[in-house]
């Protein structure tokens, strides 16, 4: 019954090449998050969806652009990966504008050559 | 700004208890807590929404304190299961969105041994 999906679970990309993470819900969510986090820190907010609005972080590098094409998924594009952006990237979701729990997804680990 | 934790690292025997600590610099209007065991995503622990709040999840609770801008949780008996990273979170209204996006603190490693 999962409720947040990430696919892949793993991804090897090189130095440079485009990739791209996916997530989905089943849980019908109007806000959607995406998390960076490295080895021994906290996850650390990229950007988020309501509904089809994006908002982006004032720190997150040019090099990262999010698709949320309809209400059940949501992307990840590194446009250019660099070595420093090898971590895991979590997903997860929120119904709503309350201050409720977000539900997370397994994540997405990337390893970069 | 990221809320600090404290300690940074804590092990403990089975059975023995702890508190883990988390503060903020800004006003916290919510505190979450989560555990991260490595490798997994963060599960959600417990949200406190109000100041002086406290709540329980089974042998862990919290306590909110609004005006000291401090949360604390709370193991006690401690079971090799809570072995893992603990986070405080605190949310942020996101004026352009009306909705709210989470600030995790620095986090506690803890280590739960037989």
């Amino acid at each position: 019954d999962a409720m947040v999906i990430q696919n892949p679970r793993y991804q090897v990309t090189q130095f440079g090449k485009p990739v791209t993470l996916s997530c989905s819900q089943t849980l019908n969510h109007n806000v959607m998050y995406w998390y960076q986090q490295k080895s021994s820190q906290a996850p650390k907010l990229l950007f988020h969806y309501y509904d089809k609005d994006f908002n982006n972080e004032a720190d997150t590098p040019d090099n990262f652009q999010s698709r949320r094409p309809n209400t059940s998924f949501c992307f990840l594009d590194i446009r250019s990966p660099g070595l420093g952006d090898a971590a895991m990237y979590l997903c997860a979701t929120k119904g709503g504008k309350r201050q409720e729990t977000q539900y997370f997804g397994p994540g997405t680990r990337l390893l970069v050559l | 700004q990221q809320p600090v934790q404290s300690p940074q690292a804590v092990i403990l025997r089975e059975g023995e208890d702890a508190v883990i600590n988390c503060s903020s610099s800004k006003a916290l209007y919510s505190v979450h807590w989560y555990r991260q065991k490595h490798g997994e995503a963060p599960v959600f622990l417990m949200i406190l929404l109000k100041g002086g709040e406290q709540k329980g999840h089974e042998k862990i609770s919290a306590s909110f304190n609004e005006k000291k801008q401090q949360s604390s949780l709370y193991l006690t008996a401690s079971q090799l299961s809570y072995s893992g990273t603990y986070f405080c979170g605190t949310a942020r209204n996101v004026t352009t969105s009306g909705t709210y996006k989470y600030i995790f603190g620095t986090g506690t490693r803890l280590k739960v041994l037989a």
